[in-house]
């Protein structure tokens, strides 16, 4: 089952709002990865974070890695229409190479 | 440079007959991960290979098995198929030290 807690489990927005997600663990990570996944394809790289505070921006995507290394958050800024889709963390702890434990996702509707 | 290539696309088995996929790496990553998803589990790590050899290992059963050849390209096999394994798999690949993963499509699976 999910070792990650990805909250909410699903969002309806109206075009031009942000959205913000968040993952919890019990564990600590090294890493933090958000995905975007499109029905029928695989999850898309969006960001990705290596240290504990940090921030990064990728476009109208920002994501943070939790001072406590056991959370991370994904804001998306002035939602599209293509922002739809299902939005995955997933972490990996330091002695686990290779292996992604990932959230249960956050789907997102946007109406226009 | 091409993405992470998956064959088949979609699959139908039988119960109790077995199955291999392929994965081929991004050109120059070493490291190829496989997952399972599905509805209920999401997605779950199966296990990861580096230079043909198996690094990391999930809780899945012994029916699931892979291997990676030299030129990194990978397979992953079920046998005695049961209908719980329909699924998506997918395969990921990273370069050598990296932990950023980029999927591929995936490979359908289902068994009737």
């Amino acid at each position: 089952g999910q070792q990650l807690n990805q909250s909410p489990q699903s969002m309806f927005i109206q075009e031009g709002e942000d959205v913000s997600m968040n993952c919890t663990s019990s564990s600590i990570f090294n890493t933090w990865l958000w995905y975007k996944q499109d029905p029928g394809e695989g999850p898309v790289l969006l960001i990705a974070l290596y240290k504990a505070g940090e921030l990064t921006s990728n476009g109208r995507l920002t994501a943070q890695f939790g001072i406590t290394r056991k959370d991370s958050f994904l804001n998306i800024s002035a939602s599209i229409p293509s922002d739809v889709g299902i939005y995955f963390c997933a972490g990996q702890t330091t002695d686990s190479w290779g292996k992604l434990q990932f959230g249960a996702g956050t789907q997102v509707v946007v109406t226009p | 440079k091409a993405g992470v290539t998956q064959t088949p696309r979609y699959l139908i088995k039988t119960r109790g007959q077995q199955v291999t996929l392929s994965c081929s790496p991004i050109s120059g990553h070493r490291s190829v991960s496989w997952y399972q998803q599905t509805p209920g589990q999401g997605l779950q790590f199966l296990f990861e290979y580096f230079s043909e050899t198996q690094r990391n290992k999930g809780n899945f059963p012994g029916r699931f098995s892979g291997r990676q050849f030299s030129n990194s390209r990978s397979e992953m096999n079920v046998s005695t198929l049961e209908l719980g394994d329909s699924a998506l798999y997918l395969c990921a690949s990273s370069h050598t030290g990296s932990r950023e993963q980029y999927f591929g499509p995936g490979t359908r699976l289902t068994v009737t």
